[in-house]
């Protein structure tokens, strides 16, 4: 299995302020057919669903907000939010989707410093 | 406009049994691949399945944990998503979701539906 790891296990940040959350993958997610790279990053608040923020590693879903970004290729990804806003206050997670089981990140929770 | 809406949860008593929905609609489900995933208390999220539509073979594939006690099932007329889950174990408390399954990505979700198990 894919081992993925994310740090901070926390995050305070100032409102206005960047956040950068930082996930490793056990194994490369990059699919040498597309070059692209299978990391997928979400977004969950207390009580609700995780919501869809980042695919291929770097692009983002209709509706985000661009202050929402991801980088990285490989084993290195990034989130990486410009402008930290108090509705961003949550738990991130990181999820590859190069092989099954399609595992997580164990959660990096930001919060307002 | 997508919608998933869990239904099922409970409380159930450990070695019991439970059946979770997920009906869907929106969207053409027999088209979709469809997850399930759950939350449990003071832990992350945790994939625990995945079915492929019936025109991809219908392949469902589980994550470990799991693999022997849940079975995850379609019903493209009802439009519904199944989650048969047997010999619970208290660990196995958690919200579990439905999601869509794209290419790399879940888009959609449900709310959520609570499954506690407990003596």
């Amino acid at each position: 299995d894919i081992v993925m790891t994310q740090s901070p296990d926390s995050l305070a940040v100032s409102l206005g302020e960047r956040a950068t959350i930082n996930c490793k993958s056990s194994h490369s997610v990059l699919y040498s057919s597309n070059n692209k790279n299978s990391l997928t990053w979400y977004q969950q608040k207390p009580g609700q669903p995780p919501k869809l923020l980042i695919y291929w590693a770097s692009t983002r879903e209709s509706g985000v907000p661009d202050r929402f970004s991801g980088s990285g290729s490989g084993t290195d990804f990034t989130l990486t939010i410009s402008s930290l806003q108090a509705e961003d206050v949550a738990v991130y997670y990181c999820q590859q989707y190069y092989s099954i089981p399609f595992t997580f990140g164990p959660g990096t929770k930001v919060h307002i410093k | 406009e997508v919608q998933l809406v869990e239904s099922g949860g409970g409380l159930v008593e450990p070695g019991g049994s439970l059946r979770l929905s997920c009906t869907a609609s929106g969207f053409t489900f027999s088209d979709a691949w469809m997850n399930w995933v759950r939350l449990a208390p003071g832990k992350g999220l945790e994939w625990i399945g995945r079915i492929k539509k019936n025109a991809d073979g219908g392949t469902i594939d589980y994550a470990a944990p799991v693999r022997d006690r849940f079975t995850i099932s379609r019903d493209d007329s009802k439009n519904t998503l199944y989650l048969q889950m047997n010999s619970l174990k208290n660990d196995d408390t958690a919200v579990y979701y439905c999601s869509t399954h794209e290419m790399a990505r879940s888009t959609h979700w449900g709310q959520g539906t609570l499954v506690t198990v407990s003596s």
